[in-house]
């Protein structure tokens, strides 16, 4: 199978612009999370998405938002970029069942840059 | 989630077994350990996971203690590819990851 991508890798943008990040789950899961990495605050969950309806949110503004469509791809957008946004944004996805466990794979993740 | 805690950091000899040691004492019985690894600038890296058995896949091998207080992950013959932040997480079945700091283990030639 296929393991999760992520597009753009890179981005750079400028302070007060917005972002989006896409994410491409392993065939056949359903669920769909989101993480953001910085050398401060090390990696800190933002929100899951399971059969497109957010399950999880973690403690970030309303400026960082998702969703996740029919075919489980997830999208993450930031609005009015703050030079703390810069980090390493992390996807991964399981198979989200309702009970019992199910391990995180993760992609590549994408490394947004703000000046 | 229960916290974890794990050394800063640990050296391993290439060759030899890795043991990375986790401190749970809060865990709560519908809690499991799970063992991520990340190295640098990739993704984390899914490894092993378990409830209150002793578990081992082609990876490595995790050993919960009976009390549940504390696990280790054993890499049985470590390679300089092992070199990575190891990450120990207690979470509930449908909970979110919470990653701590980890273990930042260096295996040396």
């Amino acid at each position: 199978k296929a393991g999760v991508t992520q597009t753009p890798r890179y981005l750079i943008k400028t302070r007060g612009q917005q972002v989006t990040l896409s994410c491409s789950p392993i065939s056949g899961h359903r669920s769909v999370s989101w993480y953001q990495q910085t050398p401060g605050q090390g990696l800190q969950f933002l929100f899951e998405y399971f059969s497109e309806t957010q399950r999880n949110k973690g403690n970030f503004p309303g400026r960082f938002s998702g969703r996740q469509f029919s075919n489980s791809r997830s999208e993450m957008n930031v609005s009015t970029l703050e030079l703390g946004d810069s980090a390493l944004y992390l996807c991964a996805s399981s198979s989200g069942g309702t009970s019992g466990t199910y391990e995180q794979y993760f992609g590549p993740g994408t490394r947004l840059t703000v000046t | 989630d229960a916290k974890t805690t794990q050394p800063t950091s640990m050296d391993c000899a290439e060759g030899r077994a890795a043991n990375l040691p986790c401190n749970h004492s809060t865990i709560s019985g519908n809690e499991y350990v799970y063992w991520y690894r990340q190295i640098h600038s990739q993704g984390p890296q899914y490894i092993i996971h378990g409830l209150k058995n002793n578990e081992t896949n082609e990876m490595a091998s995790l050993i919960i203690t009976e009390d549940r207080k504390s696990s280790t992950l054993i890499l049985p013959h470590a390679t300089l590819r092992d070199t990575a932040v190891y990450y120990c997480i207690v979470r509930r079945s449908q909970g979110n990851l919470i990653f701590g700091k980890g273990t930042k283990l260096s295996v040396k030639p």
